[in-house]
């Protein structure tokens, strides 16, 4: 079975400062997609970026980014010149390419921004 | 265009009652999903359907069913509500089932059974 894991339940960061998030992932599929999410107090899930896992290259998105590193399992996201808009819950998720269709989700990071 | 919305916000309910919560994408997309977040927890799958006239069950189904009416619209309803019901669900559609679409959510319920 696929899982997720966020070790961090919180991190805060400094407005206009660098944060990265941390996630990696147990599969043993090749082929599959993995999301960040984003959950701000309004609880509604935004799509923050995507990564095709056959792609080398690391996806971005204005001022967030990814680090994937397929071989350690590993997917984190960077956001840059963090804002006060950037707090909110982070959800870090993965799917299957083929077959089974469910996002599966970590347990979240709480991003608080300090201005 | 109003992506995905989702009736009631907030719904309490008793121990043994029913009732039905309403998705609706105005998107065309042919997916949508069911799922729920306990406090603390990433979101879990209920039920999906793929594709209009098809529903599967997910992680979790137990004590849910649920309805794809037409393309738009994907209900769930609950036939007797328990305790261990109580949280946040969320509808979400994508254009297609496969992985690359992605998946877009409503602003969620929150249900409290008593």
């Amino acid at each position: 079975a696929q899982t997720v894991t966020q070790s961090q339940p919180e991190m805060s960061v400094q407005e206009a400062e660098t944060v990265t998030l941390s996630c990696t992932y147990d599969t043993s599929e090749s082929d599959y997609y993995l999301f960040w999410y984003k959950q701000p107090p309004s609880r509604q899930m935004i799509l923050v970026i995507r990564q095709e896992a056959y792609k080398q290259q690391n996806a971005t998105e204005n001022r967030f980014s990814v680090n994937f590193q397929k071989a350690a399992k590993s997917f984190s996201l960077k956001i840059s010149d963090s804002q006060l808009g950037d707090a909110a819950m982070y959800f870090c998720a993965y799917r299957l390419i083929q077959g089974a269709q469910k996002l599966v989700f970590g347990q979240g990071t709480r991003l608080t921004i300090n201005p | 265009n109003a992506g995905v919305t989702q009736t009631p916000k907030f719904q309490v309910l008793k121990t043994g009652q029913s009732m039905t919560l309403q998705c609706a994408q105005d998107m065309n997309h042919n997916s949508m999903y069911w799922y729920r977040q306990d406090p603390g927890m990433g979101l879990r799958l209920i039920y999906y359907s793929a594709s209009e006239g098809t529903t599967d069950k997910g992680e979790v189904p137990n004590g849910y069913n649920v309805s794809r009416l037409n393309k738009r619209e994907f209900s769930l309803r609950l036939e007797s509500a328990a305790p261990s019901q109580t949280s946040v669900y969320f509808c979400a559609s994508s254009e297609q089932a496969s992985g690359r679409s992605a998946q877009y959510f409503g602003p969620g319920t929150r249900l409290t059974v008593l």
